[in-house]
């Protein structure tokens, strides 16, 4: 099976601009959740996706959002860029509800970099 | 705020020797995972070990739990250079099920 992919790997923009990040999910995973990584806050949740449905949202603004189209594929945006907005953004999938219960299969990331 | 911490944040040993790194945490939990990172990629899942279990082993790697001071260790035993790695527990909250990652220990291993 082919793993978590996501696209693209490293991005530069400048500030006042959006973003969208691709996650393409282990075939046959209807979960994916997206992360955003920083040296400085570690690892956060951002949102989960299920089944082309939000079910768990992190603290972030409302310029961070996402959608899940029917193929389990997600995607992620991000509007009006601001500087902390620079970090890794992981994507994770599974083949449930995210939850302690079952393992989460992570992608590479996207290295986002803003100018 | 994290949920679970991990200590020490760097650990440097020589290959051979056991690399324990510990997690805590502050809510009651289902599950807590550890998770290893390398290099900036993503994270590879290593072992899950649930509320009701207090050990649990795969391969090199020993993972106890401790919900009583809310604390897990993770043990390597006879590390590899290869094991050079950012090293992550990760909990759920048994009020929403998000998993909450803590900073993580970077271990080297040196050849």
């Amino acid at each position: 099976k082919a793993g978590v992919t996501q696209t693209p790997r490293y991005l530069i923009k400048t500030r006042g601009q959006q973003v969208t990040l691709s996650c393409s999910p282990i075939s046959g995973h209807r979960s994916v959740s997206w992360y955003q990584q920083t040296p400085g806050q570690g690892l956060q949740f951002l949102f989960e996706y299920f089944s082309e449905t939000q079910r768990n949202k992190g603290n972030f603004p409302g310029r961070f959002s996402g959608r899940q189209f029917s193929n389990s594929r997600s995607e992620m945006n991000v509007s009006t860029l601001e500087l902390g907005d620079s970090a890794l953004y992981l994507c994770a999938s599974s083949s449930t509800r995210v939850s302690g219960n079952n393992e989460q299969f992570f992608g590479p990331g996207t290295r986002l970099t803003v100018l | 705020s994290q949920q679970g911490e991990e200590d020490p944040q760097a650990l440097s040993i020589q290959e051979g020797e056991n690399a324990t790194m510990n997690c805590s945490y502050k809510t009651s939990i289902n599950n807590l995972q550890w998770y290893r990172q390398n290099s900036g990629r993503g994270l590879v899942h290593l072992i899950l070990i649930r509320s009701n279990e207090r050990e649990k082993h795969s391969g090199r790697l020993r993972v106890t739990l401790d919900t009583s001071k809310k604390s897990s260790s993770l043990l390597i035993t006879a590390s590899r250079a290869a094991d050079t790695a950012s090293y992550f527990c990760a909990t759920d909250s048994r009020v929403n099920y998000i998993p909450t990652f803590g900073r993580g220990t970077s271990l080297i291993v040196h050849p």
